[in-house]
Formats: structure tokens, sequence, C-alpha cells
């Protein structure tokens, strides 16, 4: 069982609210990343970070916003929520040094904005 | 646009039989293939993972096939269980920067009858 652990696991929020969801590892990764995943299964990186201070975009833009001020914790916050950000959001660690390495995922957080 | 293209969306499999899933990528910079399992309410597990210097690598019931010439690969479960009913995503690793990111195909719904 992975060590990465996502709160909360399902959250209804109205338009406009300001939310952060929370992803914490206690492996020691350097490598976190956000997915989103909609409805049809399929995953899109939108943010990941190599280590502490560092945060990128990913591949799908998202209004979405990420801090990575400690190694174990990579939260993603939304200033205002929409209807369109309604998604699971799954957090995904792995190792930072050596060969390509298993990536580990959290539970993910099923958030629904009405 | 869409790196990695993941086939069938979904299959139904008789227990005992042989599910095959297939994925296509497009780019030749990419250095570790895994195929991760998800569970309804879980986050992805990887599951079997194979590099591009081999053609095909067996777990137990489950095997990667590699083709780099048509960049494509597959998996195949053996005997399929009803306990094997899950989402299976492909991805494919891009070295990026100062580490690497995955990127999933758009993942099959399996349901394997008794």
């Amino acid at each position: 069982e992975a060590d990465i652990y996502q709160t909360p696991r399902y959250l209804v929020i109205g338009t406009g609210k300001k939310i952060t969801l929370e992803c914490s590892q206690t492996m020691g990764h350097d490598k976190m990343y956000w997915y989103q995943q909609d409805p049809g299964m399929e995953l899109h990186l939108i943010h990941y970070s190599y280590g502490v201070n560092s945060t990128e975009k990913g591949d799908l833009s998202s209004e979405s916003t990420v801090s990575r001020i400690r190694t174990e914790h990579f939260p993603l916050t939304l200033e205002s929520a929409r209807p369109s950000h309604t998604s699971q959001y799954l957090c995904a660690s792995r190792p930072g040094t050596g060969a390509v390495t298993e990536a580990f995922f959290g539970q993910g957080t099923r958030l629904t904005v009405v | 646009q869409q790196q990695v293209k993941q086939s069938p969306q979904s299959l139904i499999v008789q227990k005992g039989g042989i599910s095959i899933i297939n994925c296509a990528y497009e780019n030749t910079a990419f250095d570790y293939f895994p195929w991760y399992q998800q569970f309804p309410g879980k986050g992805p597990a990887l599951l079997i993972a194979i590099r591009p210097d081999v053609s095909e690598k067996k777990e137990g019931r489950f095997t990667i096939s590699f083709n780099k010439s048509a960049k494509q690969f597959s998996l195949h479960i053996m005997d399929s269980q009803p306990g094997d009913s899950a989402t299976y995503f492909c991805a494919v690793h891009k070295v990026y920067n100062q580490g690497g990111k995955l990127i999933f195909g758009q993942g099959t719904e399996l349901s394997v009858k008794p």
C-alpha cells in the first residue's frame, strides 16, 4: 500500500469558493504530480514538481495553482471554483533519482462544484 | 495532441479468456512503458512495466508485448478472472528537464464475466 494521502476524498462546494486539495506522502519522494481524471477516465497531467520550490504546469491547462514548500506536501488550490472544475483529482509521487520508477497514486479527491 | 492512443475503450471477456488491450504512441523519446490498473474509488496502481530494450515481459498472468518499430505495446491478461475487472491505463514516460513525466492513454474498462 502506497503512503500517499489525499484529503478530502469527496468535496461538494459552491461556485466562487476557494478550495485547497491536500496531498501528502511519507516516502520522501522528490517528484510529485497532480492529474485530473474526467468522467471518461482519461488522466491529464495538470501540475508537477521535481522538488521543494519547484512547480511546473502540466499538459492540460488548469486554473488551479500548486505549491511545494515541503518535500512531503503538494497542495492544489482553486481560488474561485466553477462547475467546470468538477472532476476527480489524483495526486502521485515518484522517487527522484536513478532509473525511471513506479508512480504511486493517492485515492483521489472527487470535487463537485455546484 | 494525443501522444498515446489506447484501445478498446471497453472490453468484455468471459472468465478464463484472454484480455488484450493495445496502445500506440507517436514519439520515440519515451523510455518506459507501464500499465496501471485502477479499481473504482481507488487511484491507479502499477501492474507491469517494460523498457524499450526488450520485446516482452511476463509477470504471472500479465504480459506486455512491445513493438518498437511499430510504436505499439499491448497488455495481455491470460485466464482472465472477475477480480481483474477494472480500468487499465497504458502510459509512456517522457524524459523532460530535471526528470520526467508519465503520459497516460485514454483507459480501457475491462469487465470479466463469470
